[in-house]
């Protein structure tokens, strides 16, 4: 069954480093999201992708965060100066197609721990 | 985006049927009600989805309010590896806004 994948699967780095956050969406999907889970509060929204260019954001994803497509598989989002608040599971998600309907599932990783220190 | 209200807290024994609730009264008509569930150290899961008539999937039921102000996800026969946070979530424009969810028990 097909999945989506998330590299890696915890990264360590130190406050105003820059990070990636890598996600491989399921092949035929076309919609493609990030969320983040701070250790034990909700999954918060706070990305979505479309055709190259994104499709709505959060207040949370403010200058700091861009996302990126790089080949026809990738999928990544990055923390351009890592804050300690950004400590959070990361989750990528993909969709095989979005419309006003909302009447696909999305699909999740398995996610990217995130520690700043 | 709608709101949504999910008891915090549900026990069930193994074997046994589920019913979770959600309320989702602002939920716009053309909306789908989408169910997901996050079992521990996992990402979420999709679980089910439907617009208006009650859904059956391999995983769950659904059954939807015919007005659609609410809707019951069904576990016909509860397992200890149903135990998980089990979210309520009408998209808008495809963004998931989880709640706190139901934390579902299950007892062997």
């Amino acid at each position: 069954e097909p999945e989506v994948t998330q590299t890696p699967s915890h990264q360590v780095t130190q406050m105003g480093q820059e990070v990636i956050l890598r996600c491989v969406p399921i092949s035929n999907h076309l919609y493609f999201y990030w969320y983040r889970q701070i250790l034990g509060q909700k999954v918060e929204f706070l990305v979505s992708f479309y055709n190259n260019e994104i499709s709505e954001k959060s207040e949370i994803f403010d200058d700091q965060f861009s996302v990126e497509r790089p080949d026809g598989s990738n999928f990544t989002l990055k923390i351009r100066s890592t804050k300690l608040e950004d400590s959070a599971m990361y989750f990528c998600a993909s969709s095989e197609i979005r419309d006003y309907l909302s009447s696909y599932e999305q699909y999740f990783g398995p996610g990217t721990r995130l520690t700043v220190t | 985006d709608a709101k949504t209200t999910q008891p915090n807290s549900m026990e069930s024994n193994e074997e046994e049927p589920v019913h979770l609730p959600c309320n989702h009264s602002t939920i716009s008509g053309t909306d789908y009600i989408h169910w997901y569930r996050q079992l521990p150290s996992q990402g979420p899961e999709y679980v089910i989805h439907g617009l208006t008539s009650n859904v059956n999937n391999r995983m769950a039921s659904l059954a939807i309010a015919e007005d659609r102000k609410s809707s019951t996800l069904i576990l016909h026969r509860a397992t200890l590896r149903d135990a998980a946070v089990y979210y309520c979530s009408p998209p808008f424009y495809g963004k998931l806004t989880f709640g706190q969810g139901t934390i579902l028990t299950v007892h062997p």
